[in-house]
């Protein structure tokens, strides 16, 4: 199986700074990456698919990079909406696997 | 608009049966693959089942394989998880999610709001 990590486990940050959070994978996977958003009691949100496109109606402070192994969700600008638990997934096989989550708090 | 709203959820004691459903709409329901991912408390989300736009192909975790049935209705645009012998290890939010158009591989694109399982004596 594909085992996803995530880095850093926790951030700490206030409105307007510019987040970055990893996603390595234990083997290739090309592009085929998503991230998602997920807030206590809310539907998750997908926000990026393979790696770096924006999914419609995602605004455009967030993007994403990377390929094969390791991946990137940059945030380039946090509102106060933005704070909330990130999830990269694999989805280039079938045993689709997500990192373990990144908490995005207020600083 | 897509809707995904699941039901079913509760409190059942290990070792019995629960069976999820989730109800779709504002979108062909034969189209796309749907899946099913879980959260347990205080902890990530975990993939448990796909099933193909034709019905024709499932895929499970290795964590439920076995003991988890994915199924769907067309007629009723309806995905159930039929789940038996419950473990404790199995409480969680169950969200049900839907793929790409045609493709079980690609992301989720709409997901619901989720159920609660708890299995507990």
């Amino acid at each position: 199986d594909i085992q996803m990590t995530q880095s850093p486990s926790t951030l700490s940050a206030s409105v307007g700074d510019r987040v970055t959070i990893t996603c390595r994978a234990s083997q290739s996977i090309s592009t085929w990456l998503a991230w998602y958003q997920l807030k206590p009691g809310k539907a998750p949100k997908l926000l990026i698919y393979k790696a770096s496109t924006l999914e419609s109606g995602v605004p455009s402070r967030f993007s994403g990079s990377g390929s094969g192994t390791e991946f990137t969700l940059t945030i380039s600008s946090l509102q106060p909406d933005d704070f909330a638990t990130y999830y990269c997934q694999q989805y280039d096989t079938y045993l689709f696997t997500f990192g373990p989550g990144t908490k995005v708090d207020i600083k | 608009q897509v809707q995904l709203v699941e039901s079913g959820g509760g409190v059942v004691q290990p070792g019995r049966s629960l069976r999820l459903s989730c109800a779709a709409s504002g979108f062909a329901f034969s189209l796309y693959p749907l899946h099913w991912v879980r959260q347990a408390p205080g902890t990530g989300l975990e993939w448990v089942a796909t099933i193909s736009d034709d019905g024709s192909k499932q895929y499970y975790a290795d964590s439920v394989k076995g003991r988890v049935t994915i199924s769907g209705d067309k007629s009723k645009s309806t995905l159930s998880l039929q789940m038996n012998s419950l473990r404790v290890e199995d409480t969680a939010v169950y969200y049900c999610a839907r793929g790409p158009p045609l493709n079980p591989l690609g992301p989720f694109d709409y997901w619901g709001q989720g159920t609660l399982v708890t299995v507990s004596s």
